[in-house]
Formats: structure tokens, C-alpha cells, sequence
């Protein structure tokens, strides 16, 4: 089962930063916060991961809560490639079974 | 291109059929999946394989057989399959099943069964 919670769908304006939500209340201290997205039927593309520090790459930035039960994912400037389902995930890297379980995720719509 | 292939793109067969799913990758990568996505679900998890070996088996019917003859090729051996299973298929792989990396994705196997 999925650990994560995500809002089913969200808009955004082109050129407006989209903020992402998930809460992860029951993340435990081995457990990263992965965000994947997949634009329609293609594969889940990797965009970006963390344990408890802010990130930032060349596609977007990660901002985990200090508890760690919440995380936001950040495009700073949306376009309509952006356009996709983005899926928060929460995974145990030091165990064997630290497998990435998909849920519902977020269908992000960016309009024009 | 992500660096992990899947052929065909499309496939369409009928519930008598034998076909098999191909996927290779030569990012160096250890560990590869096998991830079923019906209409309108999440990903499903398959298989999974960590220097060829099997080490999951998430309750998938036998008419859906793995093998990974090394690490760069996966393959999904389908017979007597059912309507249900048309699905979106999809490969990954992964440096290794722990360890701190993402996976990389295949675009996918469209399978329709008639």
C-alpha cells in the first residue's frame, strides 16, 4: 500500500511556479521521499529525491517539513509539457523490500 | 530515450497466444522490475529481479513468467492470457534494490488480449 497522500488533481498557470503537495505522516528515519512523474502512457520519469534536507535539480525542488510528514515538490515555472500525474513515494533504500509502491499520485494540469 | 528498451510498443493477442516482453538496458544497473498499469490504477509491481535473481513475486498468475538471462535482459513470457490483462506494461532498472538510487523506466509494452 501506498504510504503517501496526494490531492487527486490540481491546476496551474504556464509560468506560474506548481506546488505539489504530499503528507507522508508515517515516514519512518530510513525512508526517502521520491517524486516521479508520468506524462500519458509513457514511463514514470525520476525527478527528484530527499531524506530530510531541501533539494534542488534542474527540474524542481523538494522541500521536506522539518518532521518529515509533508513534502512539496516545486516547478518553478510550469509549462505545458509539465502537464502530467506526479507521484510522491516513500521508500526504504536500506531494506531488500525497498521497492517504489505507486499510489493514485497528483494529475497536474498546466493551461495556457 | 531513457536508456531501458521495451519492445514491441504495442502488442495485440489472442488468449491462445504465447508472446513474450523484451527489456534491456545498458545503464550498468543490477536490479530490474517488471510493473503492471491497467486503465485509470496505479502501477502495480510485478517482479523483481537483483543480479538476476528473483527476489519478488508480488502474487502474479503463472501465465505471466519472468527471465533475466543476465543483468541488461528482461524478458515477460505471456500464455493463455485474459482481457483483463491488457494493460500498459513496463520495465525498469536500477543500480540495485537498496542503496539510495531511482529506478529508470522503459515507454512501456501496450498489450491488448482479444
Amino acid at each position: 500500500d501506498a504510504k503517501t497522500t496526494q490531492p487527486t488533481s490540481m491546476d496551474c498557470a504556464e509560468g506560474r511556479a506548481a506546488n505539489l503537495p504530499c503528507n507522508h505522516s508515517t515516514i519512518s528515519g530510513n525512508e526517502y521521499v521520491y517524486w516521479y512523474r508520468q506524462i500519458h502512457s509513457q514511463g514514470p520519469q525520476y525527478i527528484i529525491h530527499g531524506l530530510k534536507n531541501n533539494e534542488t535539480n534542474e527540474m524542481a525542488s523538494l522541500i521536506i517539513t522539518e518532521d518529515r510528514k509533508s513534502s512539496t515538490l516545486i516547478l518553478p515555472h510550469a509549462t505545458l509539457r509539465d502537464t502530467a500525474v506526479y507521484y510522491c513515494i516513500v521508500r526504504d533504500v536500506s531494506s531488500n523490500t525497498g521497492k517504489l509502491i505507486f499510489g493514485q499520485g497528483t494529475t497536474l494540469q498546466v493551461k495556457p | 530515450e531513457t536508456g531501458v528498451t521495451q519492445t514491441p510498443r504495442h502488442l495485440v493477442m489472442g488468449m491462445t497466444n504465447k508472446k513474450s516482453l523484451k527489456c534491456e538496458q545498458h545503464l550498468g544497473h543490477n536490479a530490474m522490475y517488471w510493473y503492471k498499469q491497467s486503465a485509470k490504477k496505479p502501477l502495480e509491481l510485478m517482479f523483481v529481479y537483483n543480479f538476476k535473481e528473483q527476489t519478488e513475486n508480488n502474487s502474479v498468475p503463472s501465465r505471466f513468467s519472468p527471465e533475466c538471462p543476465n543483468s541488461s535482459h528482461l524478458f515477460l513470457h505471456l500464455h493463455t492470457l485474459q482481457p483483463e490483462d491488457s494493460a500498459l506494461y513496463l520495465c525498469a532498472s536500477s543500480q540495485a534494490t537498496t542503496e539510495n538510487y531511482g529506478y529508470t523506466f522503459g515507454s512501456g509494452t501496450r498489450l491488448t488480449v482479444v
